[in-house]
Parts: C-alpha cells; structure tokens; sequence
C-alpha cells in the first residue's frame, strides 16, 4: 500500500525559502508520477506541479515560474518542493499526491499536507 | 489553460436526497476528468477518475457521467457522511492539471 509522509510545518519570513519533502514508501518509486498541490486558507486546490522520478522530468504551473523548483530523489524515494521567493500570499497547505496505479496526474494517495506560514 | 468551473457553489441537501453536482470545462476535456470529496483537516480523496470510473473503495451510490466539457457527479441517497466539499479536476492536457473552484454540500 503505497503511503506519502510529508515533512512538518513551516513558518518562514517574505523572501525566504522553503523547502517540503514528500516520502514514499509501500510502492515502486519510478512508476510513479508525484504531483504537488497547494491550498491557500480556506480556499480551493491548485496543481503545483509535478515530478516523474523514473525521467527525473518535472513540470511546473507558469504561475510560479521562476520561483518552484520539483524534483526527486531516487535513492531515497524522496520528492521534493521547494519555492523561493517567498510572500505571504504563499502561505498554504501544500500536499503531495500520486497515482499507484498508473503514470497519471489523477490522484488516489495523498501525503497529509504541510501547513506553510509565510510571515514578517 | 483549461478552466473549470463548479455549479453550484454550495449546494444544500438533506439526508437520504439525490444529488447532483455540475463541472464544466472551457474546452473539450474528453473524459479526462476526476472528483474529489475532502472534509475540514483533510487532504482530498479520489473518488472518480476517467470520469465514470470509482475509485477503489468508494461506496457505489456515487457515480460519474459526462465527456467533452460537461461532467456531473451524482449522489444516489446522501448520507451524514458525504458532507463536504466536492472538487473536480482535469487532466487532458497535463502538464498542467487544473482543478474547479469546488461545491460544497452542506445539510439542509
């Protein structure tokens, strides 16, 4: 059973950077496809972006251009989101999901989410 | 980009009701297309994917039609359960996916 956990909550300052790990376990690494998605307060998902670790090729929203880096560590099943630049607009939820069953960008595992404060 | 949009934005609704909620796309999606449920605290769960598939362990009174630009998620009899906030998402052109703003179902 393929399982996500994320790394803990952040609190960082405008400007700064952060960065969100997403571990895997219970499922083989390279099939998958690890897409990132964020939640501002109180409001709907938007898709990230996304990493498929077997390619090491990542993709991004244009809306974060710039600022959003996806990548993925196969040695440790490990991706990762890291986004710079950081204003307060950012503060959010920020999941990772996958499919366990195909290289696909509709989600049936998501990692529990990590609460992303960005604060002066 | 393709853009979704959700009808209505809050729905309400009593136990044991027929439900449906709307997704439109702005262009042809095919049947690319996914429904979330997620409660407060929650990260979302997957409950229909290829926009009539259920997802695996999804009760069979939710159910999904539609291709091209209109999609419906339907609730056969709603139960305590299933209030929450519904999100459809598309994928026919990934990268990039992009999500519905979201209905909520609240109790009547």
């Amino acid at each position: 059973q393929v399982q996500l956990v994320q790394s803990g909550a952040e609190v960082k300052k405008p400007g700064s950077s952060v960065r969100v790990s997403c571990k895997t376990s219970g499922g083989t690494f390279n099939r998958f496809v690890i897409n990132w998605v964020r939640q501002l307060p109180g409001q709907g998902l938007e898709w990230l972006g996304d990493v498929i670790p077997l390619f090491g090729v990542s993709n991004h929203t244009q809306k974060l251009e710039g600022r959003v880096t996806i990548t993925a560590d196969k040695s440790t099943a490990t991706a990762y989101m890291e986004l710079r630049s950081l204003k307060s607009e950012d503060t959010a939820v920020y999941f990772c999901a996958t499919n366990s069953n195909e290289r696909a960008p509709y989600m049936d595992v998501w990692g529990e989410g990590t609460a992303v404060t960005v604060s002066s | 980009e393709i853009v979704m949009a959700q009808s209505p934005d809050t729905l309400s609704a009593s136990v044991g009701e027929r439900v449906t909620l709307s997704c439109r796309a702005s262009q042809s999606i095919s049947g690319n297309l996914a429904w979330y449920q997620q409660k407060p605290g929650q990260a979302p769960r997957l409950l229909i994917y290829y926009a009539s598939a259920r997802a695996t362990g999804v009760p069979a009174r939710f159910s999904g039609s539609g291709s091209g630009t209109e999609f419906t998620l339907t609730i056969s009899s709603l139960q305590s359960d299933d209030f929450a906030i519904y999100y459809c998402q598309q994928y026919h052109n990934w990268p990039p996916c992009s999500f519905g703003q979201g209905t909520k179902l609240e109790i009547k």
